[in-house]
Order: structure tokens, then C-alpha cells, then sequence
């Protein structure tokens, strides 16, 4: 079974700049998260979908983040315009159903902002 | 406003040794809280509690939780190098886990 995919791994762009990243989650699962890890602190959760509808976006800085996943499958999160403090790496996870149910992560996408 | 707080931050054990992290959280809807196992980048889940007083065992590891006291354990006994990581303890709510800060675990040959 092919796991939680993400790209790109690295991205390096300076503040002000946009960026966007990937995920492809574990095929069948409905709820994709996306996260973000800044060095030091646990994965703090941006966005939660179910399917293609927004479950939860509380912390999700709207004025500069966004995210979609239009066809309830794949997702794209994007910064516009980056700032220093955006430097973290940022999780993707699913899951199949939204209820207590294991989380599967991928690899990350390492976030540095110059 | 930290709901779930880890400790120790960090330790530094030689093989052979046992470890136990701690884990204790605040929040209103508990469901289940889950610990997992984070080396370079993605967490790789290691158990789900959602009964307080049972304890869930794999290999080396096991954790318990006690909810009366808001709290959980992880044991790691018998460490080994492969078992340095950071270990995140993580809380779910109604559609929502929020994370500690993990407890950096580094074991010595």
C-alpha cells in the first residue's frame, strides 16, 4: 500500500515570495490534515478535510494561507506571501474516516524562508 | 493555552536502559489520545488509548493511560540506538489532535 505522498521535500524562497505544496493521500481515505511542525514544537493543524468540504480551518492564517482539495482526493496548501516565521516543515496526513482513526503522515515538506 | 505537555524535553539513556515520557493533557471532549514516533520527518503512529487503566503493549514498548489523572505513560524498556527519536504524544477532540511538544529521546551505544 503506497503511503502519504508530498512534494516538493525542500523549498527555500524569500519572505514575501509564494509557495505551494503538494499531497496525495493514502488511496481511500477520506479526511486529509494538513500540518505544521515548527522546530522545537509537536504538528499543529492548519486544515482538515473531509472528502472536498473543510471539517476544521481554525488555525489556519487565512490571509496569507489557503488550501483546496477539489476532487476529494489530492490537496495543494499555499503561502502567499511568505513570512520568516512560515519556516517549519509542513505535514500532510490522512486517514480513512474523520473518527478515531489512525493518521497516516508523509515525509513533510522542510519550509525555509529567507 | 497548552492542552497537552510533555516531559521530560529531552534525555540522553545508554542501551540497556529503560525509559519512561510522560504525558498529560487538558481538554474538554476527550476521544482517545494516540502516541507516535517521529525520527527526521513524518510520525509514525505507535499506539491509540482510549480506556483508562489498560495497558497496550508492542515489543519493547507499551503505554497506559489514566484518566482520572489526565495523564499517560510510555515505557520503552531495553532501549537501543534505533530507538532514538522524538516521541509525540497527541490528544484527540472531536475532529481535532492537537500535539505536545514531543520528548527527544537520544540512546547511547
Amino acid at each position: 500500500e503506497a503511503g502519504v505522498a508530498q512534494s516538493p521535500r525542500y523549498k527555500i524562497i524569500e519572505k514575501r515570495q509564494s509557495v505551494a505544496f503538494w499531497c496525495n493521500p493514502i488511496s481511500g481515505h477520506a479526511t486529509l490534515y494538513w500540518y505544521q511542525q515548527i522546530l522545537g514544537q509537536g504538528p499543529k493543524l492548519l486544515i482538515q478535510f473531509q472528502n472536498n468540504g473543510v471539517v476544521d480551518d481554525s488555525q489556519l492564517p487565512k490571509d496569507r494561507f489557503s488550501a483546496e482539495r477539489l476532487k476529494g482526493v489530492d490537496s495543494t496548501l499555499k503561502i502567499q506571501p511568505a513570512k520568516l516565521e512560515d519556516s517549519a516543515v509542513y505535514l500532510c496526513a490522512s486517514s480513512l474516516v474523520l473518527y478515531t482513526d489512525t493518521q497516516y503522515f508523509g515525509p513533510g515538506t522542510r519550509l525555509t524562508v529567507l | 493555552e497548552d492542552k497537552v505537555v510533555q516531559s521530560p524535553l529531552s534525555l540522553v539513556v545508554h542501551e540497556g536502559d529503560t525509559v519512561t515520557l510522560n504525558c498529560s493533557y487538558e481538554v474538554t471532549n476527550f476521544r482517545s489520545l494516540l502516541w507516535y514516533k517521529q525520527e527526521k520527518k513524518a510520525p509514525t503512529f505507535l499506539f491509540m488509548l482510549t480506556s483508562s487503566g489498560i495497558e497496550k503493549k508492542s515489543g519493547r514498548l507499551s503505554s497506559i493511560l489514566d484518566k482520572k489523572e489526565l495523564s499517560s505513560i510510555l515505557n520503552i524498556t531495553a532501549t537501543q540506538t534505533g530507538d532514538s527519536a522524538i516521541y509525540l504524544c497527541a490528544v484527540e477532540e472531536v475532529y481535532k489532535l492537537s500535539f505536545g511538544a514531543g520528548t527527544t529521546v537520544t540512546v547511547r551505544a
